[in-house]
């Protein structure tokens, strides 16, 4: 079984450009989420869909970051314009929706973002 | 807020098994522990997880003290690939349907020849 797939796997922006990154999860995987871990700190989340409607984007510095997922799969998260403090790794999840204690969330390998 | 509480740091000989410890005093009947670790510059790999009983899989063994106010992962035999930052997360469970995970800052353990 594949796992969540991420793209690009790292980027260089100047500040104040903007960037996106592109997320598949599993297969069959109803929710998704997309976190932030700053260097040093453990990922925090900044929005999670189930199919293609949010649930949670609490945490989203919705002046800048926008994210969307129309078909209920595939996701893009975009951040415009980037700021310096915006450098950090950006980790797709995915885990299925169900009852019980199977509901496991899986990582993808990050999108790693560096503002100068 | 993370409501787990990790020591920072260990080390553990290769070979030997690697015990971590979490505090989760505050933890609610429907809450399940889950560990994760992050070995650098991955993203996060799940490990286990359980609710009241000890769990045991390929990687790792879970025990859960009877109040549930702590819990232990166990690697049984450490190599050096296991050198990873460790996560102990509590994870609501509702409705049969399970909210975000919440890090805290998690164990970095070293695993030394």
């Amino acid at each position: 079984e594949a796992g969540v797939a991420q793209s690009p796997r790292y980027k260089i922006i100047e500040k104040r450009q903007s960037v996106a990154f592109w997320c598949n999860p599993i297969s069959g995987h109803a929710t998704l989420y997309w976190y932030q871990q700053i260097l040093g700190q453990g990922p925090k989340l900044l929005i999670q869909f189930q199919n293609n409607g949010v649930v949670d984007d609490s945490q989203l510095p919705k002046d800048r970051f926008s994210a969307e997922r129309l078909k209920g799969v595939d996701s893009t998260l975009k951040i415009q314009p980037a700021k310096l403090e915006d450098s950090a790794v950006y980790l797709c999840a995915s885990s299925r929706t169900g009852h019980g204690s199977g509901n496991t969330i899986y990582f993808g390998e990050g999108s790693w973002l560096t503002v100068v | 807020d993370a409501k787990t509480t990790q020591p920072t740091s260990m080390d553990c000989a290769e070979g030997r098994a690697a015990n971590l410890p979490c505090n989760h005093s505050t933890i609610s009947g429907n809450e399940y522990v889950y560990w994760y670790r992050q070995i650098h510059s991955q993203g996060p790999q799940y490990i286990i997880h359980g609710l009241k009983n000890n769990e045991t899989n390929e990687m790792a063994s879970l025990i859960i003290t009877e109040d549930r106010k702590s819990s232990t992962l166990i690697l049984p035999h450490a190599t050096l690939r296991d050198t990873a930052v460790y996560y102990c997360i509590v994870r609501e469970n509702y409705g049969g349907s399970q909210g975000n995970l919440i890090f805290g800052k998690g164990t970095k353990l070293s695993v030394k020849p």
